[in-house]
């Protein structure tokens, strides 16, 4: 039973233009929630973050929207770059001091044309 | 600052044989996490050891064991190999374990045979 799904498995997007990530969850205990990135032959990198108590967190390109209600997230990234081209996954923790005991969605694919 | 650091990258074993992965965390990080992840399951989270003890565990059997040092460097150990242990797994260090703390290694690419 996966707890945390992202339904789109890849998506192809012209640069300059807004990327957007989808993720549901299901386990309603989950209270922080983290998209990372990453690069073939490489491990995850941190990417934004935010807490259930927020509904939007931004950082330069990136923001995170949360709906809870909806038990939803999404990933925005404006303006899509080329250097974005990667995979990415949602993420869930009960807590923010969770031991990093992170439950993961199955990834998205991006792919930013020039 | 020198990043998570994961030997070997890569690893064929038989099935039956067992296997040992290293990881070296970022330079006074505590936290050591291991994930496994394959293309059907995506990420899954195994253990996390800090200050030497496991303070979490996921679902996965007995067989998948680890063990963290006093230098904080962590090993993972798999017995009697199955073809589904093929798969990449990865470390995260972090420094008290928080989720957004965490640094992941490269991974080590284990195939079974």
């Amino acid at each position: 039973d996966q707890q945390v799904k992202q339904n789109s498995p890849s998506l192809s997007v012209q640069e300059g233009r807004i990327s957007i990530l989808n993720c549901d969850y299901t386990n309603s205990m989950f209270d922080y929630f983290l998209w990372y990135k990453k690069y073939p032959a490489e491990g995850p990198t941190f990417l934004i973050s935010i807490s259930s108590i927020k509904d939007k967190n931004e950082d330069g390109r990136f923001t995170v929207f949360l709906n809870k209600s909806a038990k939803h997230l999404s990933l925005h990234i404006v303006p899509s770059q080329p250097g974005d081209s990667a995979v990415y996954f949602c993420a869930a923790s009960v807590g923010r001091a969770a031991g990093n005991k992170l439950t993961f969605g199955g990834g998205t694919r991006v792919l930013v044309k020039p | 600052k020198a990043g998570v650091t994961q030997t070997p990258r890569y690893l064929i074993k038989t099935r039956g044989q067992q296997v040992t992965l290293s990881c070296s965390p970022i330079s006074g990080h505590r936290s050591v996490s291991w994930y496994q992840q394959t293309p059907g399951q995506g990420l899954q989270f195994l253990f996390e050891y800090f200050s030497e003890t496991q303070r979490n565990k996921g679902n996965f059997p007995g067989r998948f064991s680890g063990r963290q040092f006093s230098n904080s460097r962590s090993e993972m150990n798999v017995s009697t190999l199955e073809l589904g242990d093929s798969a990449l797994y990865l470390c995260a260090s972090s420094n008290l374990g928080g989720a957004d703390e965490a640094f992941f290694g490269q991974g080590t690419r284990l195939t079974v045979v």
